[in-house]
């Protein structure tokens, strides 16, 4: 699996947009990019995952750029709540997925009132 | 709630001694993953059990084991433990290929 890098941390005031850029420079063109988050020491909880085409839920957008080499992950109305570490990881979707890959640091998130 | 259920929350223990951590994934799921998190590394995969059948191996000691039973419930056995070992343990299930994981709460074990 591609290897990933993101900044170890980043500040966002409330109610303003977080964007959390990944590095994913080797990634292979049938490898996806996935964000998780985990708040605290709780398990990690899946955010959003995408391939190509920019994607969005009711959680967060992501952002693809067209060479695939990097994605910002955004978090269009931060709250207190979403003050977690966030994880970018890549990764095929069949068979074993993302879940072979380690983790990594991933980036802390703080929300600041 | 995640719907992957995984026990005991905590467990304190002696160096030496064996654990079984038990994993119960989503309903239907048929991947289960194992991961260790220590207070400084990240999440490190473990290993991968699919339908019963060990499927990838990750960073698994030889003193670690795991199997999944035909319930498709899953148990991490640790064994001679160490004061290193003391961390949270992680199962997480998926039954898609759409690469979303599913994460337990995760067992939190103390080597003393």
């Amino acid at each position: 699996d591609a290897k990933t890098t993101q900044p170890p941390s980043m500040d966002c005031a409330e109610g303003r947009a977080a964007n959390l850029p990944c590095n994913h420079s080797t990634i292979s063109g049938n490898e996806y990019v996935y964000w998780y988050r985990q708040i605290h020491s709780q398990g990690p909880q899946y955010i959003i995952h995408g391939l190509k085409n920019n994607e969005t839920n009711e959680m967060a957008s992501l952002i693809i750029t067209e060479d695939r080499k990097s994605s910002t992950l955004i978090l269009p109305h931060a709250t207190l709540r979403d003050t977690a570490v966030y994880y970018c990881i890549v990764g095929l979707t069949i068979g074993a997925p993302a879940g072979k890959s380690t983790f990594g640091d991933g980036t802390t998130l703080t929300v600041k009132p | 709630d995640s719907g992957v259920t995984q026990t005991p929350k905590h467990l304190i223990t002696a160096t030496g001694q064996r654990v079984t951590l038990r994993c119960s994934p989503r309903s239907g799921d048929l991947s289960v993953y194992w991961y260790q998190q220590s207070l400084d590394q990240g999440l490190q995969f473990l290993i991968q059990y699919y339908n019963g059948e060990e499927r990838a191996k990750g960073n698994i000691l030889e003193r670690f084991s795991a199997q999944q039973f035909p319930d498709l419930h899953s148990e991490l056995n640790l064994s001679s433990l160490e004061l290193g070992d003391s961390a949270l343990y992680f199962c997480a299930s998926t039954g898609s290929n759409t690469g979303e994981l599913f994460f337990g709460e995760g067992s939190r074990l103390t080597v003393l």
